[in-house]
């Protein structure tokens, strides 16, 4: 069975700062990706990553997937309180009948 | 449309009736999925249609859940005999399950389900 989890699932850090959420999954899948969730509303697609060694960057958020290790990694650069909100990771081992599994999500408070 | 569609937004009911959730996904997308967040916590994947396949009814909870999926479009998630346990958001995506390319899942606003 495909087990996708996170940690920290909870961070709570200060404008400015950086920080590092780590995504680890049981599988040997390389399609992983990464959603936002912003309280009470639904989930938002943020990065593909489909290689090991891909690299994705978006603002102040990057992400990486090291498919060896079986980890993917959402760096924080410079935190912004806008970026406060839950972050998913997710697996699609849909080629071996393994469907999309989450991570039990991150929730980041950005504090001023 | 432009995007996933689901409906109830909001659905209140009594313990131990039937409720139906409707999720409309994107047009051309193939493959649909219904997932459960329970307050506060990440998403439990229910059920997973894919074209013309059998659907993968892997994660339905009990015997009170099941999914259709009409001419490979809309899909209605019924609950039967609802308990308190089944509060939660029930959430629908759609993607176009490009094989082994990227999958991106679109995402409903979800429908909020309260069982009193």
């Amino acid at each position: 069975e495909l087990k996708v989890e996170q940690n920290p699932l909870f961070l709570s850090m200060q404008e400015e700062k950086n920080y590092t959420i780590y995504c680890n999954y049981s599988t040997t899948s390389d399609r992983l990706y990464w959603y936002r969730q912003d309280p009470g509303k639904s989930l938002e697609s943020l990065f593909v990553l489909l290689s090991n060694g891909a690299v994705k960057q978006e603002g102040r958020l990057m992400a990486s997937l090291d498919t060896k290790a079986r980890l993917s990694t959402l760096h924080i650069t410079a935190a912004v309180h806008d970026l406060s909100a839950t972050y998913f990771c997710a697996v699609d081992d849909s080629l071996s009948g393994q469907n999309f599994v989450f991570g039990p999500g991150t929730r980041l408070s950005v504090l001023p | 449309g432009a995007g996933v569609s689901q409906s109830p937004s909001n659905k209140v009911t009594e313990k131990g009736k039937d409720v139906e959730l409707r999720c409309d996904p994107i047009s051309g997308h193939t493959a649909l999925y219904w997932y459960r967040q329970s307050l506060g916590q990440g998403l439990e994947f229910l059920i997973y249609f894919q074209g013309n396949s059998a659907p993968d009814k892997s994660g339905l909870p009990s015997d009170r859940f099941s999914a259709e999926r009409t001419g490979g479009s809309v899909s209605t998630l019924t609950i039967q005999r609802t308990q308190q346990e089944d509060s939660a958001v029930y959430l629908c995506a759609s993607s176009l399950a490009l094989g082994s390319g990227a999958n991106v899942l679109t995402f409903g606003a979800g429908s909020r389900l309260t069982v009193l």
